[in-house]
Order: structure tokens, then C-alpha cells, then sequence
């Protein structure tokens, strides 16, 4: 099964506001990415958080990680209508080598 | 630096024939990852390959897949007797290492190759 999970699956918001998207996970983590991709497009990578950090912050991008709960946080503030696009969540687990993704939440930013 | 370029961008086949996808990895990138995409789906891990040996395929189907990357020339996917349920978009990662822990990077993707099986 699929280690990262996203919630909301798709969420829709008016320009300007705040998008908060959400990612749980199972198993013991080296680190957590978070994704980008445009429809019909390749992934572009955002940010990437260790495990043994806390929050990080990129842009209008904060993200946040919590290993207790296994789950991180995407926030995008002030979102734009360019932000439109879906957004995944990887992890590299620990002993692994592969960076497993979620289904991703698909964000629609209305002008 | 061109990134990862994968070709074809999209492909059509019929049931039967073979698929044959193409990687190059961002140059210096000795790591690459191949990830099928069903439409509406996350990314699914198929096979993981430095130059010449397969790291782990655990993801990759026993039958009709393969992957190889020679130490000259790009990473191939190859998919034989392709069925309808092949149809999707297959990304290509590279990566600088294996261990990103100690680097603020993830992936490098490319724009993937979209087959269609008719």
C-alpha cells in the first residue's frame, strides 16, 4: 500500500487565501518531500524536510513535520491561480531506497 | 544542464506490440528511478537503477517489464506485449545519490512519457 496518503484529495479556494494540505504516513522516515505537478506535466520538487526537523519554510511554502504523529503539513499562503495544480507527498524510509508517494490533493485556485 | 529528458513524450501502441521509453538523467546523476502514473493517481515506484545493475525492481510487474541502464546511453523501460492496462504516464527520476538526508533536494523529474495502448 501506498506509504504517503494527502488529505484533502482536492480542495478549491479563491486567490489570495491560504491553502493547507495535509499528508500522513506509516513507516519510520528519513526524510519527507513535497511535490508539484501541473496537469499533464512532471513533478517539480518543492521542499524537503528531514526527520529530525521540525518546520520549514520556502517562499510562501512552511511546511511542517511531526514524526510522533508521522504526518507533515504543506501550507501555500497567499495562494495565486498559478498555484493550481496537484501536490504530493514523498518519503524516503528508513533502510529503503525507494521515495514513496501519496495520491497527491489536487488544489484549484480561482481567480 | 538540460535535466532529465525522456522521450518518446507520448507513444501509441497497439495490444501486443512493444513499448520501449527513454531516460537520460540530469548529467553527473548516476541514480534513476522509473514511476508509472495511472490518470487521477499518485506515483506508483516501479524500478530503481544505477549505471548497469537494477537496485530494486520490487515495483516493476515479473512479466513483460524490464529496465536497464548501460553505462553509455539513457535508461530504457521496455514493455512487451503491451495491454490496455499499460495506458498511463511513466516518469523518470535521477537523483545526484542515494542519500538525500544531507541535501535540501529531491528528485530531479522529467515531463514523462505518456502511452497509450489502443
Amino acid at each position: 500500500s501506498q506509504q504517503g496518503e494527502e488529505d484533502p484529495q482536492a480542495l478549491s479556494i479563491q486567490e489570495g487565501e491560504n491553502a493547507t494540505m495535509n499528508c500522513s504516513y506509516k513507516t519510520s522516515i528519513n526524510n519527507l518531500q513535497w511535490y508539484r505537478q501541473n496537469s499533464g506535466r512532471g513533478l517539480v520538487h518543492l521542499i524537503l524536510i528531514r526527520s529530525n526537523e521540525r518546520e520549514k519554510h520556502s517562499g510562501r511554502l512552511r511546511v511542517t513535520l511531526d514524526t510522533s504523529k508521522k504526518s507533515s503539513s504543506l501550507l501555500i499562503t497567499a495562494s495565486r491561480a498559478a498555484d493550481t495544480a496537484s501536490y504530493f507527498c514523498a518519503t524516503d524510509n528508513t533502510g529503503g531506497f525507494k521515495t514513496i508517494f501519496g495520491a497527491g490533493t489536487r488544489l484549484f485556485v480561482k481567480a | 544542464n538540460a535535466g532529465v529528458m525522456q522521450n518518446p513524450r507520448h507513444l501509441v501502441r497497439r495490444r501486443g506490440q512493444e513499448a520501449r521509453l527513454r531516460c537520460s538523467p540530469m548529467k553527473g546523476h548516476s541514480h534513476v528511478y522509473w514511476y508509472r502514473q495511472l490518470p487521477e493517481e499518485g506515483l506508483k515506484f516501479m524500478v530503481y537503477l544505477q549505471k548497469e545493475n537494477i537496485i530494486d525492481e520490487s515495483g516493476m510487474p515479473k512479466e513483460r517489464f524490464s529496465a536497464e541502464f548501460p553505462k553509455e546511453g539513457p535508461s530504457i523501460l521496455r514493455i512487451q506485449q503491451v495491454v490496455r492496462g499499460d495506458s498511463a504516464a511513466y516518469f523518470c527520476a535521477s537523483s545526484l545519490t542515494l542519500d538525500r538526508g544531507g541535501m535540501d533536494y529531491g528528485y530531479t523529474f522529467g515531463s514523462g512519457t505518456r502511452l497509450t495502448v489502443v
